[in-house]
């Protein structure tokens, strides 16, 4: 079946990069994603990577992509306070492609 | 704006009551889905719509939930006879093709 894992909790301070990671089974997936989710609200795309892509740069974000180690990371360079929220990632696969989530990576950003 | 209005923002529902949500998505979008995410997880798919067909359900998905789209447009969820494991934030998404998914900001749900 289909598995995404994360870290719980990163900690980084202010004007430092954060680097979030995120492992998966499929290897069929055909896309993945990087959602933010702040306290109370919905999911907030952030930035997907198609699967014959090895990295994608928009503005403060890098995601890098290992498909043959099944690894994608999330860098969020020059990270401010608003960063601070739960970071998921998600994979796409099958016909429906609908998608699965990982638990979630809570962003503290100190000052 | 995310493109999708999900109402009520909350709803605080006595055991064994039935409720309904629904999402609104602002234009039209072939897919809907529906997700629901507890406390300290990710959210989880229970199922999703191509236009006004219901094409999957997941088997966290029981007898007690039904979802409808009845023109293609606006899509319902309800939950009868509510316990208190329901409890959780309810998520609508939209997608066109390939593209990713847009969620609504939710319906928290609260079984006392």
């Amino acid at each position: 079946g289909e598995d995404v894992e994360q870290s719980l909790f990163l900690s980084v301070r202010e004007g430092d990069s954060s680097v979030i990671n995120c492992t998966y089974t499929d290897s069929s997936s055909t896309y993945l994603y990087w959602y933010k989710q702040e306290p109370g609200a919905g999911l907030q795309l952030l930035t997907y990577i198609f699967s014959n892509m090895d990295m994608k740069q928009d503005q403060r974000l890098t995601v890098l992509l290992n498909k043959k180690d099944k690894h994608l990371s999330l860098r969020i360079a020059d990270t401010q306070t608003g960063d601070s929220a739960i970071y998921f990632c998600a994979e796409t696969y099958g016909t429906a492609s609908k998608l699965t989530f990982g638990t979630g990576t809570r962003l503290q950003v100190t000052l | 704006d995310t493109g999708v209005s999900q109402n009520p923002r909350h709803k605080i529902t006595k055991r064994g009551q039935n409720v309904t949500f629904r999402c609104d998505p602002i234009s039209e979008h072939n897919r809907l889905y529906w997700y629901r995410q507890t406390l300290g997880q990710g959210p989880e798919f229970l199922t999703y719509f191509q236009n006004e067909a219901q094409l999957e359900k997941s088997r966290l998905l029981s007898d007690r939930f039904s979802a409808e789209r009845p023109k293609g447009s606006f899509s319902t969820l309800e939950i009868q006879r509510t316990e208190q494991g329901d409890s959780a934030m309810y998520l609508c998404a939209i997608r066109d093709g390939n593209s990713p998914l847009h969620f609504g900001n939710g319906t928290r749900l609260t079984v006392t």
